[in-house]
């Protein structure tokens, strides 16, 4: 499961609340991902980062933002949660010779009512 | 035109058949491909890549790549009805960050 954990697993929240999902890898990689999982989408990249502090913007990346102050964790936050942010949000990380290769967190479904 | 196309299906195969999933990607600069498996309710899993062109088997999978046509598959031999799920082609392009671009998906039936 190349050592990622994602928290929380599930999470119901209000429109108009901050909302923030930790990503956290075990296994020293430079490169971590944040994605959105919606039907009709597929999976859409919100934020990447390639380093400590070094972060940058995806496809659709308008209401989030990122932070990783260390290179085990990953956080994505929501400022003020909006229902078509309801989804499914993955974290991954790169590996392999090229760091080509993503592998995926388990996932965490959010829920903004 | 979308950067990744797949074909969203369902794709319905009997058990023991050949199942035949198909990829198009427009960045004539793509050097790598991906192929992940995702069962419903579950997260993407890392099932082949490739990086020549040609064939790359491994068990069961087969990823053909054809670079000049643009073109990646993914050919599932006595398909089983545990291969039931969604699958995933995804590309890294001409750029150095490791991102890659996903296809949405296609959905495949194994019936038993």
């Amino acid at each position: 499961d190349a050592g990622i954990t994602q928290s929380p697993r599930h999470k119901v929240t209000e429109t108009g609340t901050p909302v923030t999902l930790r990503c956290h890898q075990t296994e020293n990689h430079r490169y971590m991902y944040w994605y959105r999982q919606d039907p009709g989408h597929g999976l859409r990249l919100i934020h990447y980062s390639y380093g400590v502090k070094d972060t940058d913007k995806g496809e659709v990346s308008d209401g989030y933002s990122v932070s990783r102050s260390k290179t085990e964790d990953f956080l994505l936050t929501l400022e003020s949660a909006t229902s078509s942010q309801t989804s499914v949000y993955f974290c991954a990380i790169s590996a392999g010779s090229y760091d080509y290769e993503q592998y995926f967190g388990p996932g965490t479904r959010l829920t903004v009512t | 035109q979308k950067e990744v196309e797949q074909n969203s299906g369902p794709l319905s195969v009997p058990e023991g058949a050949i199942a035949s999933l198909n990829c198009t990607y427009s960045d004539r600069g793509s050097q790598s491909f991906f192929w992940y498996r995702q069962y419903s309710g579950k997260s993407p899993e890392l099932i082949m890549f490739i990086y020549s062109n040609g064939d790359k088997e491994d068990g069961r999978f087969t990823a053909q790549l054809n670079k000049a046509s643009q073109y990646v598959s993914l050919l599932i031999r006595d398909s089983q009805p545990s291969d039931s799920a969604t699958y995933l082609c995804a590309v890294h392009g001409s750029s150095n960050t490791g991102k890659l671009i996903f296809g949405q998906g296609t959905t495949l039936q194994v019936k038993p």
